[in-house]
């Protein structure tokens, strides 16, 4: 069962334009949600993240945006850049029970590609 | 510089061939992870270490063994690889609290 989706397998946009990525989940218990960024034959890095108290949060030209009642978040990046041309990774938390420990669900990914 | 280091870069197995995949973390963090990569997969965990001294299964755990052998270093061992262990490793790491990981450059694993 598939707990965090991304339903895009890619997303085409050209520079200077909107890129929106989109995620859904299913565990109403996830309390924490991020976004990595990844490059060929490069690690995963950080970009963004949203508690599930909040509804958004921006970073530069970086947004999240969280409906909880939906499950679902998207990551918007305006204007795009053909250097944002990555695969994105949604993924998810949940608080065990002991407090320490958040081990993160991924969705699949999208890979974006900034046109110039 | 400061981050997760993974060890080999990339490695060609044959079938039934044992390894293991080092890793290891300059940020004092409590918690390392092991995901693997396959194409339309994402990202699934296959063990971690909350803290040093416990370790614990996660989606994929089948064919591999781990050891946390300080707060340092997390190392994940196959036995007795597979084909369907070809794929991309990655190590990585974070504080107690908190979900923001830190990730290793990965490991490129073929089994032929």
């Amino acid at each position: 069962d598939q707990q965090v989706k991304q339903n895009s397998p890619s997303l085409s946009v050209q520079e200077g334009r909107i890129s929106i990525l989109n995620c859904d989940y299913t565990n109403s218990m996830f309390d924490y949600f991020l976004w990595y960024k990844k490059y060929p034959a490069e690690g995963p890095t950080f970009l963004i993240s949203i508690s599930s108290i909040k509804d958004k949060n921006e970073d530069g030209r970086f947004t999240v945006f969280l409906n909880k009642s939906a499950k679902h978040l998207s990551l918007h990046i305006v204007p795009s850049q053909p250097g944002d041309s990555a695969v994105y990774f949604c993924a998810a938390s949940v608080e065990d029970s002991g407090g320490s420990n958040y081990k993160l669900t991924f969705g699949k990914g999208t890979l974006l590609t900034v046109n110039p | 510089n400061a981050g997760v280091t993974q060890t080999p870069k990339f490695q060609v197995l044959k079938t039934g061939q044992s390894m293991t995949l080092q890793c290891a973390q300059d940020m004092n963090h409590n918690s390392m992870y092991w995901y693997r990569q396959d194409p339309g997969m994402g990202l699934r965990l296959i063990y971690y270490s909350a803290s040093e001294g416990t370790t614990d299964k996660g989606e994929v755990p089948n064919g591999y063994n781990v050891s946390r052998l300080n707060k340092r270093e997390f190392s994940l061992r196959l036995e007795s690889a597979a084909p369907s262990q070809t794929s991309v490793y990655f190590c990585a790491s974070k504080v107690i609290r908190g979900s923001r990981y830190t990730f290793g450059s990965g490991t490129r694993l073929t089994v032929v």
